[in-house]
């Protein structure tokens, strides 16, 4: 299996531009987890589906920030306007049904909102 | 506060020494508790993890212990290599939940 996929790895943007993340989870999990990292506040879940359902997202910051999956095999966080306090590296993890601790994590997005 | 507080916040070490990373926390009621190594540029991977009935888990040169009563645990690495070199993060998962509780890492430098 080749692991959790996020794309793009990279992205610069300028300040007021939609941003659009994506996600492929490991095929046959049905946990898929949204984090987001700084050096400052470290890792921080922003949402999590179960089976494609949102389950918790009280951890996205503001209305600028939504997510979706609209299948088992994709998911996508946007950020609509994007503002240079959203710079940081975005995480796509998911977990087999049932042991939703086991998290594989992505390789991250680096975001730099100029 | 549910929180995770990990120390050192960066150590550097010599190839070939032991070193020691500790985790307090004060997330209750506590389902299990895991170590990630995230080296530069890439996700966390996992380590171990532990549930508040183990007091000790290795994965080869890595051993994380637990004590529940206190609320701590640590990360002992033995025999280091180059390689170590990585932030290492204690997460802490709520019981009965998913809710992941994480510390802001470890980073540790090993050099020859």
């Amino acid at each position: 299996d080749a692991g959790v996929i996020q794309s793009p790895r990279h992205e610069v943007t300028e300040m007021g531009q939609e941003v659009t993340l994506r996600c492929k989870p490991i095929s046959g999990h049905d946990y898929l987890f949204w984090y987001r990292q700084t050096m400052m506040r470290g890792l921080e879940l922003l949402i999590y589906f179960n089976n494609n359902v949102p389950i918790d997202d009280s951890g996205m910051p503001e209305d600028r920030f939504s997510a979706k999956m609209p299948n088992a095999s994709f998911s996508t966080l946007k950020i609509q306007p994007s503002e240079p306090r959203d710079s940081a590296v975005y995480f796509c993890a998911s977990s087999p049904s049932g042991r939703s601790y086991e998290q594989y994590f992505g390789p991250g997005t680096r975001l730099t909102v100029t | 506060k549910n929180q995770v507080e990990q120390s050192p916040q960066s150590l550097i070490i010599l190839e070939g020494k032991n070193c020691t990373l500790q985790c307090n926390y004060t997330v209750s009621p506590f389902s299990n508790l895991r170590w990630y190594k995230q080296d530069t540029g890439r996700g966390p991977v996992s380590l171990t993890i532990m549930t508040f009935s183990e007091n000790t888990k290795s994965n080869g040169r890595y051993t994380a212990t637990l004590d529940a009563d206190t609320k701590q645990s640590s990360l002992h690495i033995t025999a280091s290599q180059l390689s170590d070199s990585a932030s290492y993060i204690c997460v802490v998962q709520y019981q009965a939940g998913t809710a992941l509780i994480f510390g802001k890492g470890t980073t540790l430098s090993v050099s020859s």
